[in-house]
């Protein structure tokens, strides 16, 4: 079946200490991106990558890091720069200015 | 800029039909969605219509575009209580879709 995966499905984060999400799709699709959810706040775009080896920041990008090697793969980092990590994160991935498909969300907290 | 307002929330009974309404202000989106969110899971693509378009019908439900206005809605015909979620619009914006807060439905029997 064709779609995406994020993992893990709830993360721990202590003070100080940089987790990564997962993202992989295989849908084929050129462009991937990472939003934030927050309860009443909608979607926040972090980061997002329309090509290999090439990502832009979005509108909330502080305290991110991201990558782009293989075209399947997008992980997210949430460093210890950003102070208040606790939300819902999103993945999603569509050709190149279509629809936007979603994974099923990493929801991450703060130990 | 871009921007994307929606009502927050939603009641309704069973079997009534629902209308979730939503503003935008960029007129040069080329489409418009509509994304329903269960608790704890990602986005599911709903609908969605073209800009050239008015309406667009997909089993029960109905999209209304007036262009004039930047008015979107969406009507849930026959709302069950499985149609309890939370529905965002969005439009497409420069580098991805720019999306509401999203309204919540709650659908009593």
């Amino acid at each position: 079946d064709g779609g995406i995966t994020q993992s893990p499905k709830y993360l721990f984060r202590k003070e100080g200490q940089n987790v990564t999400l997962s993202c992989e799709q295989n849908l084929n699709h050129d462009a991937m991106y990472w939003y934030r959810q927050d309860p009443g706040q909608g979607l926040r775009l972090i980061y997002y990558s329309q090509i290999v080896n090439d990502f832009q920041k979005g509108d909330i990008a502080e305290g991110y890091s991201v990558s782009r090697e293989k075209k399947e793969s997008f992980p997210l980092t949430v460093t210890s720069a950003q102070k208040n990590p606790t939300a819902f994160y999103l993945c999603a991935s569509s050709e190149q200015g279509g629809k936007l498909f979603f994974g099923s969300g990493t929801q991450l907290s703060v130990l | 800029g871009e921007d994307v307002e929606q009502s927050l929330f939603l009641s309704v009974r069973e079997g009534d039909s629902s209308v979730i309404n939503c503003t935008y202000t960029d007129s040069s989106s080329t489409y418009l969605y509509w994304y329903k969110q269960e608790p704890g899971a990602g986005l599911q693509l709903l609908t969605y219509i073209f800009s050239n378009m008015d309406m667009k019908q997909d089993q029960r439900l109905t999209v209304l575009l007036n262009k004039k206005d930047k008015h979107l809605s969406l009507r849930i015909a026959d709302t069950q209580t499985g149609d309890s979620a939370i529905y965002f619009c969005a439009e497409t914006g420069y580098s991805t879709l720019t999306f509401g807060k999203g309204t919540m439905l709650l659908v009593s029997p």
